[in-house]
Order: C-alpha cells, then structure tokens, then sequence
C-alpha cells in the first residue's frame, strides 16, 4: 500500500467549476501536510499547508482528518490556470516528504 | 521566498557515463537537502537526504555506490549519476528546507532531466 494514496484523475471540469479531491495517508507518525501543484515538466510548488483547524486561502480549502487519515483539497471558481497536477504530501518531524502519485486536473473553457 | 537552483536542467549523455547534478540554496543555508526522482506520469520518488558535512542517507533499493551525493557546504549539494543507463533516465529534482529540523515548506530546485542515450 502507498504510504500517500491519491485519485490519480484526470478531472476535466468547466471554467467556473468547484472540484475537490481527497487523498489518505497510512504513517500515522506523519506529522505535517502539503498540497503542492505541479505544471508539466516543471518542480513542485507550494499551494498550501494544511491544518486540522482547516484552512482557507483564497479559491482554495484544505481539510486534514487526522482520526481517518484523510487530507482533502477543494478548489472553486475553477480558472483556467488552475490545470495541473496536485501532489498531496505528508511529511514527518524530520523533514522527509512523501509525496502521493498526483491529481491531474484540467480545465477547459 | 527562498531560492534553490539546480543545474543542468537537461541533459543527454551516452550509456555509460557519469552525470554530475548540482543543487543550491542562493539565499540560504541549507544543513539538509533532498534529492527525489520523478519518471513520467509518476510522483517525486524520495532517493536520499544529504546532509552537509556527513554521508547521505539513501531510501530503500537507491544505490549508493551508483548514486553519489556530496553535501561539502550548507548551500551545495551535488548528485551524480555514475554509469548512467537508460534506465536512468528521468526527472531529477532537489529540494531545500531552511534552517534546521523543521518540517515547513520545502524549495524545490527547477529539476534536471537526464536522458542517457
């Protein structure tokens, strides 16, 4: 079993669209979480962290279930812009990342 | 935000030959840095941490002895790829934390393609 387990997609979605997407993670020693974007052939970038409490930037809204293990990421107004791949990420005390296999997300006109 | 550089960002090499990849922190020291490698259509793949000035730290079934980092300063690390095969042939990337045991945001270099021919 994956350590970081994604729906790898694609989602294809309309301009406008709200899309979400979940991911689990199975070390439960994992103690930070991520949700980075990646454009093809290009390095990861942070989108953003996520917390227990939630949290919110923008268009974009990140949940963290630690009970269940369960990060989520919701994405509204969907732009253009936002097609990518996005990587949901644990990581632990000591710096190791694990990334999971990637949404990829489209958005068309 | 902080800036890691990494260089070549491409190259092609013969079978056989060895690559040498560097990855900097330019505006800050980086005590460990990652390196991970991502085939098409797959996740970054964690291949070792370098931490400066001791021997890197190599994930499971990543060769060392194939694989040779070098972390001789806090804002370089250098991988290089001995005896390249095809096989090899994939995106590399480093990655950044600064400052020291904390798990926040991680700078990624612009990665390296390697193509071995």
């Amino acid at each position: 079993r994956k350590e970081v387990e994604q729906d790898p997609g694609p989602f294809n979605v309309p301009e406008g669209a709200t899309v979400a997407f979940n991911c689990t993670y199975s070390n439960s020693a994992s103690q930070s979480f991520f949700w980075y974007r990646q454009d093809c052939r290009k390095e990861p970038k942070l989108l953003m962290s996520v917390y227990s409490s939630g949290n919110e930037d923008g268009r974009f809204t990140a949940q963290l279930n630690r009970a269940s293990q369960y990060i989520s990421l919701l994405i509204r107004d969907s732009k253009l812009s936002d097609s990518a791949t996005y990587l949901c990420v644990a990581g632990t005390s000591y710096g190791k990342l694990t990334f999971g296999q990637g949404t990829i997300l489209t958005v068309h006109p | 935000g902080a800036v890691v550089s990494q260089h070549p960002s491409w190259v092609i090499c013969k079978s056989g030959t060895s690559v040498k990849i560097e990855c900097r922190s330019l505006d800050f020291q980086a005590t460990t840095m990652f390196w991970y490698r991502q085939f098409p259509k797959q996740s970054l793949m964690l291949m070792a941490t370098s931490n400066e000035g001791s021997k890197a730290t190599y994930e499971q079934g990543v060769e060392k002895d194939k694989f040779l980092i070098n972390h001789a300063s806090l804002t370089l690390s250098t991988l290089t790829v001995t005896s390249a095969h095809p096989e090899d042939s994939s995106f590399y990337i480093c990655s950044a934390i600064p400052g020291t045991g904390n798990t926040g945001e991680l700078f990624f270099g612009e990665g390296s393609r390697l193509t071995v021919l």
